[in-house]
């Protein structure tokens, strides 16, 4: 089954514009990802917080997680028409890799 | 650094028929993995290998789906019949070592399956 859930599932914004997307989750973990799939290059990992960890860069990501809430956030400054994609949060537990459904980002010119 | 091969990558059968798929891991990678992703879904772990064993396949649906990694490099996935509620993308996956937490995963481009 599915652990994480995005919020919100789809964002359309302008490019320049920082897009900003939520994940909860159900269970303890040890880790949560953000993957990110379009047609061009299928499933890519984007980056990686530990769950002792509240926060963590990576070029114009920033990802944020409350494991007291459950909860993560994904932050992408100065959004490009690149970054149309869909973005997924994964958590790690017991040796497996849970998926959520996805967020759907549109970047428009 | 060649990714993840995988092949075909898209696929059309009629129902009862069988489908295979193939994947070529990372050189070197340990852990293959084989995901479905059904549409405006994410993907769902179907079975897990660390070398040739088949560590966790308790989400493998057995009594149409089996998969294969002779000598620990590829790796074949079978669906025999398919039904029609068969119709994904099958994603490959593989990583160096799982047994250590937030190993990264690398995808291959997946195969899209349509079962009429």
């Amino acid at each position: 089954s599915q652990q994480g859930e995005e919020d919100p599932q789809a964002l359309s914004i302008q490019e320049g514009e920082n897009a900003t997307m939520n994940c909860s989750y159900k269970t303890s973990i040890n880790n949560l990802q953000w993957y990110r799939q379009n047609s061009g290059r299928g499933l890519v990992h984007l980056i990686l917080i530990r769950s002792n960890e509240r926060e963590k860069h990576s070029g114009r990501l920033r990802v944020t997680l409350d494991t007291s809430k459950k909860s993560s956030s994904l932050l992408i400054t100065a959004s490009r028409a690149a970054d149309t994609a869909s973005y997924f949060c994964a958590t790690e537990g017991n040796n497996r890799l849970a998926f959520g459904k996805g967020n759907q980002v549109v970047v428009i010119p | 650094e060649a990714g993840v091969v995988q092949s075909p990558r898209y696929k059309i059968i009629e129902k009862k028929q069988p489908v295979a798929f193939w994947c070529n891991p990372i050189s070197g990678h340990n852990t293959l993995y084989w995901y479905r992703q059904n549409l405006g879904q994410g993907p769902e772990l179907l079975i897990r290998y660390e070398n040739e064993e088949a560590v966790d396949d308790s989400q493998l649906p057995k009594d149409r789906f089996s998969a294969e990694r002779l000598k620990g490099v590829d790796s074949t996935l079978k669906i025999q019949p398919a039904e029609l509620g068969d119709s994904a993308v099958y994603l490959c996956a593989s990583s160096l070592d799982q047994q250590r937490a937030g190993e990264t995963q690398y995808f291959g481009p997946g195969t899209r399956l349509l079962v009429l």
